[in-house]
């Protein structure tokens, strides 16, 4: 059971280069997200994802893109990178069922995935 | 969801408890009032969570006031790897809610 695993870990990119930051998860969550988090800040809700082929904007959802057409994957893409991106982003999924005392809330983060956008 | 607000950082001594308090006067009865932290620069961890009683588990223990206006956390014996960011967070128990995380506590367990 590996848990939620994000590739890659680090990442320099140019401005204007697109890429994608892959996350999968072993638990069968339903609920997925992505958050970034820059220097010294507090995390940020980019995407989340209530299951396959749902996704709804975060808080920062602007020059980023996502999909879901898996339970397990939930990549972010970046369509044309620019400094401002440079942050750290997490993956982090969690159930949705259960009842009034279900741990819904609480969710599984990656490792993270370090972006430097230059 | 309910705003919290939490103190910028804290200081404890190793092995006192710590206190760490969290104002969530908006709250609405069906939210609950969530904690996480994170240490140095991995992904947040659960803690705990609750609705108005007391809680506690291996971790921690949560007390939420009668009138759920604020809730503490409280680290019985702080170890120096209890330093991190601490996060309140108040939220509708429902599987589609996203989690918005705030700025948090910064918590320095000192020897």
């Amino acid at each position: 059971n590996a848990g939620v695993t994000q590739t890659p870990k680090f990442q320099v990119l140019k401005t204007g280069q697109s890429m994608t930051l892959q996350c999968a998860q072993d638990m069968n969550h339903e609920y997925m997200s992505w958050y970034r988090q820059d220097p010294g800040m507090g995390l940020k809700l980019i995407y989340y994802s209530v299951g396959a082929g749902i996704t709804d904007q975060g808080e920062v959802p602007n020059g980023y893109n996502v999909s879901r057409s898996t339970t397990e994957d939930f990549p972010l893409r970046l369509l044309s990178a620019a400094p401002s991106q440079t942050s750290v982003y997490f993956c982090a999924s969690r159930r949705t069922s259960g009842g009034a005392r279900s741990r819904t809330g609480e969710l599984f983060f990656g490792e993270g995935s370090r972006l430097t956008v230059l | 969801d309910a705003k919290t607000t939490q103190p910028t950082s804290m200081d404890c001594a190793e092995g006192r408890a710590a206190n760490l308090p969290c104002n969530h006067s908006t709250i609405s009865g069906n939210e609950y009032v969530y904690w996480y932290r994170q240490i140095h620069s991995q992904g947040p961890q659960y803690i705990i969570h609750g609705l108005k009683n007391n809680e506690t588990n291996e971790m921690a223990s949560l007390i939420i006031t009668e009138d759920r206006k604020s809730s503490t956390l409280i680290l019985p014996h702080a170890t120096l790897r209890d330093t991190a960011v601490y996060y309140c967070i108040v939220r509708r128990n429902s599987g589609n809610t996203p989690l918005v995380f705030g700025k948090g506590t910064r918590l320095s367990v000192i020897a």
